[in-house]
């Protein structure tokens, strides 16, 4: 089993609609959890971060948190073209020595117009 | 503020080279990560590196070593060059004294191998 999993895409959702992105970690005792948006050929740009059960949210960007279910989800409103990029979700490894964020493959958001 | 700067911004490597990336942290962030991104994957965690000392490793053969100087800032040595190696690498820089913050990645260094 993957440490964290995404639906790869293409996850296709027409302007001014929601688009729902979803990911599960396996590690029980990840405690931050991020999201990155990655345009073509450009780095990952840290969108949202999130540390506690529930909803977080930031302009048209809600994060949601489900600890029991081991669950991570990114909820962009009014989703415009510019929207489009492949969204990352990374689960932060903090203990000791360890400070690294594991990342899924990520899922490929198209906004049509 | 600067925030993580990397180069080069590409490069073009034969099998068997030797390559150097180089990243200067954010100001004020101490500690150093590095990362592979092949094509279509997410982020791979190479190695971290603080107070001049990598501090954890990722699954990476010894090819890959790196360094960290005194002004936090840090390389990546690839050796004998596979075609394999290509890929983004990213940079990214946190602070030691505020655990669980999010890294900040720099633009990244494409690397291709022929």
């Amino acid at each position: 089993q993957k440490e964290v999993e995404q639906n790869s895409g293409p996850l296709s959702v027409p302007e001014g609609a929601i688009a729902s992105l979803n990911c599960t970690y396996s590690d029980r005792v990840s405690q931050s959890f991020f999201w990155y948006r990655q345009y073509s050929g450009k780095s990952p740009e840290l969108i949202m971060s999130i540390y506690s059960n529930g909803d977080k949210e930031d302009g048209r960007f809600t994060a949601q948190l489900n600890k029991a279910s081991q669950y991570v989800s990114l909820l962009i409103r009014d989703s415009q073209p510019s929207d489009s990029a492949t969204y990352l979700c990374a689960v932060g490894v903090y203990g000791g020595a360890t400070n690294k964020l594991i990342f899924g493959t990520g899922t490929l958001l198209a906004v049509q117009p | 503020d600067a925030g993580v700067t990397q180069s080069p911004t590409h490069l073009i490597k034969t099998r068997g080279q030797q390559v150097t990336l180089r990243c200067s942290p954010k100001s004020g962030h101490d500690t150093v990560s590095w990362y592979q991104q092949a094509l279509g994957q997410g982020p791979q965690f190479i190695f971290q590196y603080y107070e001049e000392e990598e501090r954890q490793r990722g699954n990476f053969p010894d090819r890959f070593s790196g360094h960290q100087y005194p002004n936090y800032s840090s390389e990546l040595n690839v050796n004998a060059l596979l075609l394999g190696d290509s890929a983004l690498y990213l940079c990214a820089s946190s602070s030691s004294n505020r655990a669980n913050q999010p890294q900040h990645f720099g633009d990244g260094t494409r690397l291709s191998i022929l």
